[in-house]
């Protein structure tokens, strides 16, 4: 079946420090492929999203390259900040549908 | 600026105890979905609408009904409630329904006794 994996956090980090949360899928077909956050007390918003192979996201700093050949979306980013500390889910859709699978979530926790 | 609206965000219940958590958008959005949020499962799909009058289910559809009447509203009904169904509860809306870019509500956490 479709499926996205996703490295289990809590990932501590201090600030300043380089970040990748890792993100595999399984998918009949080909996949849109998303990162979403969760801030604290609110809802999911998207971060950034690439719909079709190699090519790469970005938002805010994130970046992320839809990898074909290893089934991957690993989410980067050079520098965190404490206010980058959320909940990341990797997301998958299929035939460019809103029904996203999502991944059980990374929560990353930035430290000053 | 409204966006995605969801009510209560905090609800106890006693076990087969009914209730309705309300998501309004004024976005004028055609597709709305409802997703629950557990410890270590992510979300899952329980029900979703491509339009007013139109509603399917998704992964996790077994103790939830959902109607859609207006463009706006879509409701999801726990008609008699277990505590299987304790979780926090998104409601999404989207402009396309096919692009993906989900608009979220705060979320509902419920529990149920």
């Amino acid at each position: 079946g479709n499926s996205v994996t996703q490295m289990e956090g809590p990932v501590t980090l201090s600030e300043e420090a380089f970040l990748t949360i890792n993100c595999t899928y399984t998918a009949t077909g080909y996949p849109s492929l998303f990162w979403y956050v969760q801030y604290p007390g609110e809802g999911l918003q998207l971060l950034l999203k690439a719909t079709k192979a190699d090519d790469k996201g970005s938002n805010k700093g994130f970046e992320a390259t839809y990898r074909k050949e290893t089934t991957s979306f690993h989410l980067e980013k050079g520098s965190v900040q404490v206010s980058d500390s959320a909940v990341y889910f990797c997301a998958l859709s299929l035939y460019n549908t809103d029904k996203l699978i999502f991944g059980t979530g990374t929560r990353l926790q930035v430290f000053p | 600026n409204a966006g995605v609206t969801q009510t209560p965000k905090f609800q106890v219940l006693k076990t087969g105890q009914s209730m309705t958590l309300q998501c309004a958008q004024d976005m004028n959005h055609e597709y709305m979905s409802w997703y629950r949020q557990d410890p270590g499962m992510g979300l899952r799909l329980i029900h979703y609408s491509v339009g007013a009058g139109i509603t399917d289910q998704g992964e996790v559809p077994n103790g939830y009904n959902v109607s859609r009447s207006t463009t706006e509203d879509f409701p999801l009904r726990l008609l008699s409630a277990a505590p299987s169904q304790t979780s926090v509860y998104f409601c999404a809306s989207s402009p396309t329904g096919a692009d993906g870019e989900l608009f979220f509500g705060e979320g509902s956490r419920l529990t149920v006794l």
